[in-house]
């Protein structure tokens, strides 16, 4: 159990557009996710957490205009660069808490690269 | 705020050889740790979850012990592969306030066949 399935996992866009990431729990039903940012040789950062129904958390210094996040029904969130530009190029990976044994699970990510 | 810290950043061993990866943090009033595994481009695979109340967790050829008063917890990889080459993470869950993960920086293994 604890199945996250990530899409896509890998995403080349022009500055000035927008890309949509998608994060889907495959067997359980998900009320938060959490949104991750990685930098080359640097560890995930937290940028937002996720709440089905309602409007996603922001960590501080994440421009929530800039990454819009929707969190539907229980199984899929979506992370949206809009705008994009180059700075904005890193893996993003989403990841499910889990009660019990299993602790977090994560997506397999995706990069993004804004040329 | 809690910082996580791991030591070393990157290691290098031939095959065969035992290993102990170490992670510190700064608040003990944590949730849970965990240890993470990442390829590289890839996502991250939980590998072994400790309780708050627990010493440590053992999985096949791993061992992950846990020290909450003194903050630190280590990674023991017994008999290392080739395979086993890769970034380890360890990630702790406050007991209090929001529930996301605070993770450290990474060690990135190498075993040398």
């Amino acid at each position: 159990g604890a199945v996250v399935s990530q899409h896509p996992s890998r995403v080349i866009c022009k500055s000035g557009t927008s890309v949509k990431i998608e994060c889907r729990s495959l067997d359980f039903q998900a009320t938060t996710m959490f949104w991750y940012r990685q930098f080359p040789k640097q560890s995930l950062m937290l940028m937002a957490t996720s709440n089905e129904g309602s409007k996603a958390t922001y960590e501080q210094g994440v421009e929530k205009d800039k990454f819009l996040i929707n969190h539907a029904s229980l199984t899929l969130s979506t992370l949206t660069v809009t705008s994009a530009h180059p700075e904005d190029s890193s893996f993003y990976i989403c990841s499910v808490y889990v009660q019990g044994a299993r602790g977090y699970t994560f997506g397999s990510g995706t990069r993004l690269t804004v040329v | 705020k809690q910082e996580v810290t791991q030591i070393p950043a990157a290691l290098s061993v031939p095959e065969g050889e035992n290993l102990v990866l170490n992670c510190s943090f700064t608040d003990s009033a944590i949730y849970n740790l965990q240890w993470f595994r990442q390829d590289p481009g890839k996502g991250l695979t939980s590998l072994l979850l400790i309780q708050s109340s627990q010493r440590e967790q053992t999985s096949g050829r791993l061992n992950a012990s846990l020290d909450k008063s003194s903050g630190r917890s280590t990674l023991y990889i017994a008999a290392s592969q080739p395979g086993d080459s890769a970034t380890y993470l360890c990630a702790v869950r406050r007991r209090t306030g929001a529930n996301n993960l605070f993770f450290g920086t990474g060690t990135r293994l190498t075993v040398i066949p």
